[in-house]
């Protein structure tokens, strides 16, 4: 089956410095990533979609400068959280997007917990 | 746009018992319906979705949900729970013509010895 993974799984940083996650789609080739946030005991929001070679479509609310996404290819999206501060700690997790009958279907990576102290 | 809502936020059955999961959406569109476990610290795991076809769809583990677009529902059921079904469960939608996923805001199953 599709795997996707993503890396660091957790990463403990200090306030105002940037973060750099890592999502890689490690058996097929996404066109289409996603990228979500979720709160403890909350659920996942969506917070952008990124196609390989474009720019990343930010969900409203989710400040573009703070929250950097870059799909340079096929099997791989970053973002990076600058400048973190300790309202930014929360798992995020991605999914890549594979093009299933008409269907983008989404497998997911594992999360990363960011903590910002 | 779509919302989705499940009802119970938590729900707990004891070992062997049947347990049902509600998820009602809303949906100016056609949409793709999909139910996702996740275990803590992890990410989110597909049990099964509806694209088109029969209205009762059978997933992994022993999970089946049936889709009613009259009620505009798509409850999630296991006839027997085991221990390891412990986790939180999240509806979700997509519009045929988008690939974004709405979520639900998750349900809670603990599961009692």
């Amino acid at each position: 089956g599709a795997v996707v993974s993503q890396h660091p799984s957790w990463v403990i940083c200090k306030s105002g410095t940037s973060v750099k996650i890592e999502c890689r789609s490690l058996d097929f080739q996404a066109t289409t990533m996603f990228w979500y946030r979720q709160f403890p005991k909350q659920s996942l929001m969506l917070m952008a979609t990124s196609n390989e070679g474009s720019k990343a479509t930010y969900e409203q609310g989710v400040e573009k400068d703070k929250f950097l996404i870059n799909h340079a290819s096929l099997t791989l999206s970053t973002l990076t959280v600058t400048s973190a501060h300790p309202e930014d700690s929360s798992f995020y997790i991605c999914s890549a997007g594979e093009l299933v009958s008409s269907y983008n279907e989404q497998f997911f990576g594992p999360g990363t917990r960011l903590t910002v102290l | 746009a779509q919302s989705v809502t499940q009802l119970d936020s938590q729900v707990p059955v004891f070992e062997e018992a049947p347990v049902e999961l509600r998820c009602n959406y809303s949906s100016s569109v056609s949409v793709y319906l999909f139910w996702y476990v996740q275990y803590p610290n992890q990410g989110l795991q597909l049990l099964l979705k509806y694209l088109s076809g029969s209205t009762l769809v059978k997933g992994i583990n022993g999970f089946e949900a049936e889709f009613n677009k009259s009620q505009t529902s798509f409850h999630l059921r296991k006839p027997s729970v085991h221990i390891s079904d412990t986790a939180e469960y999240f509806c979700a939608v997509s519009s045929f013509a988008g690939n974004k996923l709405t979520f639900g805001g998750g349900t809670r199953v603990l599961v009692k010895p």
